[in-house]
């Protein structure tokens, strides 16, 4: 069961952008949409936006997701330091009925 | 509030069995697909398991597929996640997480560590 794929690590200076993204496959990211989660060390991961770009209440309006195809992309604006975080995405996979996740994105906030 | 709390962790040799539970509270349990994710130690999430809200439909992965077991007992708000045949590689958290198309809400994870 191959995962999604993100870049281990972006680096970005205090109130700039990110955008990480995560690429799957048609039957996944391209078909049912992703999720993305986010992860302080230490703690569970919490929701932050699901079937590409619906987001929980609670969630900064900062955070917005969309999809191309089959890349998911999560943008953060005005980036402050508890944004500094491990980011992952998932998607279920309508082909293979199982869960992907991606190996998650460190998030550094210079 | 939607709460989760898993229970049931532990030390365990190799080809040992372990039952993970996790109760349920602050939602209509019944209504909802309830899932199973572990991350190893410094490692990413790795899903293991879902169930459907009546149980009728279960899903593995294939790293534990005929080894774990997921149910759920709607009138007690309970999930859980019977291992066996454990390997020192299902070493991880185990958090459960309400499915609700995404995983809306986690719990605090159980530890399960397989030693020898």
């Amino acid at each position: 069961q191959a995962g999604l794929t993100q870049p281990p690590s972006v680096s970005k200076g205090l109130r700039q952008t990110a955008t990480l993204t995560c690429t799957g496959n048609s039957n996944n990211v391209g078909d049912q949409g992703a999720a993305w989660l986010q992860q302080h060390q230490g703690h569970p991961p919490k929701l932050l936006s699901y079937r590409n770009n619906n987001r929980p209440s609670g969630i900064s309006e900062r955070l917005s997701a969309s999809r191309s195809g089959n890349t998911a992309s999560l943008t953060i604006t005005g980036l402050q330091p508890e944004d500094e975080a491990d980011y992952y995405c998932s998607a279920w996979d309508s082909s293979l009925s199982v869960w992907v996740f991606g190996g998650g994105t460190k998030l550094t906030v210079l | 509030e939607v709460q989760l709390l898993e229970s049931g962790g532990g030390l365990l040799q190799p080809g040992g069995s372990l039952r993970l539970s996790c109760a349920a509270s602050g939602f209509t349990f019944s209504s909802y697909a309830m899932t199973w994710v572990r991350q190893a130690p410094g490692k990413g999430l790795e899903w293991v398991s879902s169930i459907s809200d009546s149980a009728r439909n279960t899903y593995y992965a294939d790293s534990v597929k005929g080894r774990f077991t997921i149910s759920r007992d709607n009138s007690k708000n309970t999930l859980y996640l019977q291992m066996n045949s454990l390997r020192a590689e299902d070493t991880a958290l185990y958090y459960c997480s309400l499915d609700t198309g995404a995983f809306d809400t986690w719990g605090q994870g159980t530890m399960v560590t397989v030693s020898s």
